[in-house]
């Protein structure tokens, strides 16, 4: 079983709408967590960080359970623009730094 | 002005020869990290140096070897290249390992690498 796992997806969904990824954690050790984004042939980009209390920024809303040990992503009036890959990233420091990606979901917004 | 630089952006060689590929930060980050990413688009991490020194060595095959020269530099340079080596190698760099924000990861542009 992977450390980290995502719904690879794709989700394909009209413009406007609201669409939600999961990513699950097994090491509960695990620090800090993070959204990245990455485009078709570019490299993954910081989206937000997650924080236990929950964060928003503009759009987008990133949930933290860490007795279930997942989290979340919440996208509201998805644009065009939105359509990429995003990443899930766990840190943990307990016997020894580790950074951990998750295999990514991909968001198709159509119009 | 990059913050993450790489160099080769495209790498296509032959197999058995030797290759490095060059990362840059400009940042002022004390960490810095090289990741494979394969066809699958799986993003897995290889190497990690904090202030120079070696704090991931993920198990990959000893024919890639990083070189720190200084905080802003990390290298990988690559022996007897294989088929299996073709993917892209992204180079990233973050402030610290302190947790939440210090931990954010800057990336490069990344370097495409085909054997052939």
């Amino acid at each position: 079983r992977k450390e980290v796992e995502q719904d690879p997806g794709p989700f394909n969904v009209p413009e406007g709408a609201t669409v939600a990824f999961n990513c699950t954690y097994s090491n509960s050790a695990s620090q800090s967590f993070f959204w990245y984004r990455q485009d078709c042939r570019k490299e993954p980009k910081l989206l937000m960080s997650v924080y236990s209390s929950g964060n928003e920024d503009g759009r987008f809303t990133a949930q933290l359970n860490r007795a279930s040990q997942y989290i979340s992503l919440l996208i509201r009036d998805s644009k065009l623009s939105d359509s990429a890959t995003y990443l899930c990233v766990v840190t943990r420091h307990t016997g020894g730094f580790k950074t951990i990606f998750g295999a990514g979901t991909r968001l198709f917004v159509k119009a | 002005d990059t913050a993450v630089s790489q160099t080769p952006k495209y790498l296509v060689t032959q197999m058995g020869n030797d290759k490095s590929i060059k990362c840059e930060q400009n940042l002022g980050h004390d960490t810095m990290y090289w990741y494979k990413q394969d066809s699958k688009k799986f993003l897995k991490i290889m190497f990690s140096y904090n202030n120079k020194e070696l704090i991931i060595n993920e198990t990959v095959p000893n024919r890639f070897s990083p070189k720190s020269p200084d905080k802003a530099h990390l290298n990988l340079h690559i022996n007897s290249l294989e088929l299996g080596d073709s993917a892209v190698y992204f180079c990233a760099s973050s402030q610290g390992l302190l947790g939440g924000p210090q931990e954010t990861q800057y990336f490069g542009p990344g370097t495409r690498l085909l054997v052939l």
